[in-house]
């Protein structure tokens, strides 16, 4: 079982620079997350999704952009990198919840560097 | 809005000894109270979880957490400690009309010497 797959691991970028972190997960989960993790701050929700062809931001969308064409894929992007997006970035796949307390699948994190 | 507190960012504590590390949770409605763990360099486990019922919830690896109402806390506990619980680990709050969104800690570090 593959779970919840992440690339890159890592990644440098320059300011400015676009990119896209891209997530993938094989257990036919309808939701799926994206968190950055910040020394301290624990993690933080950036954008999530119920399902394919529905998004919605969480607490720290500003800078990213997600979509969702398939159940599978839920690849997160930034337009302009900014050092201020130096993070870890983890992304987390579950069954629906919508009534909540479903246990979340983590990735294993793309670690990135924006100088 | 919701928050949860991890007042301990590091704890340091001799294999075999107990371990307690605390959480601090702020939600208007009734929350779904997670507890996390991460091994250097990996993404995050579920120890365990808790809805509603007996608020003593029996995790994953020995742990267990109480959960306490009236002090708006949900420590986690272990007995006896193994090298292997050196990590970090998070308390985690969602509530019941949002879906799967977490509100996490700041986590809090765990050391185990020998």
């Amino acid at each position: 079982n593959a779970g919840v797959t992440q690339t890159p691991k890592f990644q440098v970028l320059k300011t400015g620079q676009s990119m896209t972190l891209q997530c993938a997960q094989d257990m036919n989960h309808e939701y799926m997350s994206w968190y950055r993790q910040d020394p301290g701050m624990g993690l933080r929700l950036i954008h999530y999704s119920v399902g394919a062809g529905i998004t919605d931001q969480g607490e720290v969308p500003n800078g990213y952009n997600v979509s969702r064409s398939t159940t599978e894929d839920f690849p997160l992007r930034l337009l302009s990198a900014a050092p201020s997006q130096t993070s870890v970035y983890f992304c987390a796949s579950s069954y629906s919840g919508q009534g909540g307390g479903e246990k979340l699948f983590f990735g294993s994190g793309t670690q990135l560097s924006v100088l | 809005a919701q928050s949860v507190t991890q007042p301990d960012i590091h704890i340091t504590v001799s294999e075999g000894a107990s371990l307690e590390l605390r959480c601090n949770y702020s939600y208007g409605a009734t929350p779904y109270l997670f507890w996390y763990v991460q091994s250097p360099g990996q993404g995050l486990q579920l120890l365990l979880k808790y809805f509603s019922g007996d608020t003593l919830v029996q995790g994953i690896k020995g742990f267990e957490a109480e959960f306490k109402r009236s002090q708006s806390s949900f420590n986690l506990r272990k007995p006896s400690v193994h090298w292997s619980d050196a990590a970090e680990y998070f308390c985690a709050v969602g509530a019941v009309a949002a879906g799967n969104k977490l509100t996490f800690g700041g986590g809090t570090r765990v050391l185990v010497k020998p």
